[in-house]
C-alpha cells in the first residue's frame, strides 16, 4: 500500500475563487488519480496524472477548470478554478503503487463553496 | 461500457447480525478486477479487497467474506457478527486490466444499530 496525505483536509471558499489541493505520497508512483465525490454520491474520476506528461481528463472535465500538476513521482496538485457552489465536493487523490493493480486513496479534501 | 450496480442504498441492522451487501457489474472485458472499499464517516476510502476475474474463489478475512460469481456477474460482501465500527458507506468498483480506470457503484450506506 502507500501512505497518502492531502492538504487542505477541508476548506470553505467563496464563489469565483480558486483552490489548489495537494496530494503527497510516501513512495514513488507512476500513476496518480483525482476523483470527485459530490454530496451523497459516488466517486467520479476527474483525471489521471502521470509524471512527465499532460494529465488525461475524463469526459465532462476540462483542464481550464481543473488544472493538474505532476512535478515528480510523489506529488500532485489539483486546482479547482472559478468555483461555484456546484463544486462543493470531496476531492480525493489515489495512487497505484508498483504493480499492485490496486488504487489506494488519500483522506480527501472536503470543499464547500459559498 | 462498464457499470456497477449497488441496488441497496441503505441498510440498517442490529449489532451482531450478519449483513450482505450486493454488487452486480457489467463489462465486455474478459479480464478485469473487482474491488470493495469502505468509506467511514471521516471520509477516507479504505481498500478492503481486490478480486481478479479469473479467480472465482471466495475469500474470508475475519468477519468479512466475499462471494464472486461470474455466472451472475456478482461480487457480494458479507459481514458476519456486525459491529458498530462497520457503519460506513461501502463501494464496489470495477477495473480494467492495464488502464487502471475504476468504475464505482453508487455505494451502500450501512448502519449498525447498537
Amino acid at each position: 500500500s502507500a501512505v497518502i496525505s492531502q492538504k487542505p483536509s477541508r476548506d470553505i471558499c467563496q464563489r469565483g475563487t480558486s483552490l489548489t489541493i495537494q496530494c503527497q505520497v510516501d513512495s514513488q508512483v507512476t500513476m496518480m488519480f483525482w476523483y470527485r465525490q459530490q454530496p451523497g454520491q459516488s466517486l467520479t474520476l476527474i483525471a489521471t496524472a502521470n509524471q512527465g506528461s499532460e494529465a488525461t481528463y475524463e469526459s465532462g472535465f476540462v483542464i481550464d477548470k481543473f488544472p493538474i500538476s505532476r512535478p515528480n513521482l510523489t506529488f500532485s496538485t489539483l486546482t479547482v478554478s472559478n468555483m461555484s457552489p456546484e463544486d462543493s465536493s470531496i476531492y480525493l487523490c489515489s495512487v497505484e503503487p508498483g504493480r499492485t493493480d490496486t488504487q489506494y486513496f488519500g483522506p480527501g479534501t472536503r470543499l464547500t463553496v459559498l | 461500457a462498464q457499470k456497477v450496480t449497488q441496488a441497496q442504498t441503505e441498510i440498517s441492522v442490529v449489532e451482531k447480525e450478519d449483513v450482505t451487501l450486493d454488487c452486480v457489474y457489467e463489462t465486455r472485458d474478459t479480464t478485469y478486477y473487482l474491488f470493495w472499499y469502505k468509506q467511514p464517516p471521516s471520509g477516507e476510502l479504505v481498500f478492503l479487497i481486490r478480486r481478479n476475474s479469473f479467480d472465482e474463489q471466495n475469500e474470508i478475512s475475519g468477519r468479512y467474506s466475499w462471494n464472486f460469481q461470474k455466472s451472475t456477474s456478482s461480487f457480494n460482501f458479507t459481514i458476519t457478527a456486525s459491529q458498530v465500527v462497520d457503519s460506513a458507506v461501502y463501494f464496489c468498483a470495477l477495473g480494467n486490466f492495464g488502464n487502471e480506470k475504476l468504475t464505482f457503484g453508487t455505494g451502500t450506506r450501512l448502519t449498525i444499530i447498537p
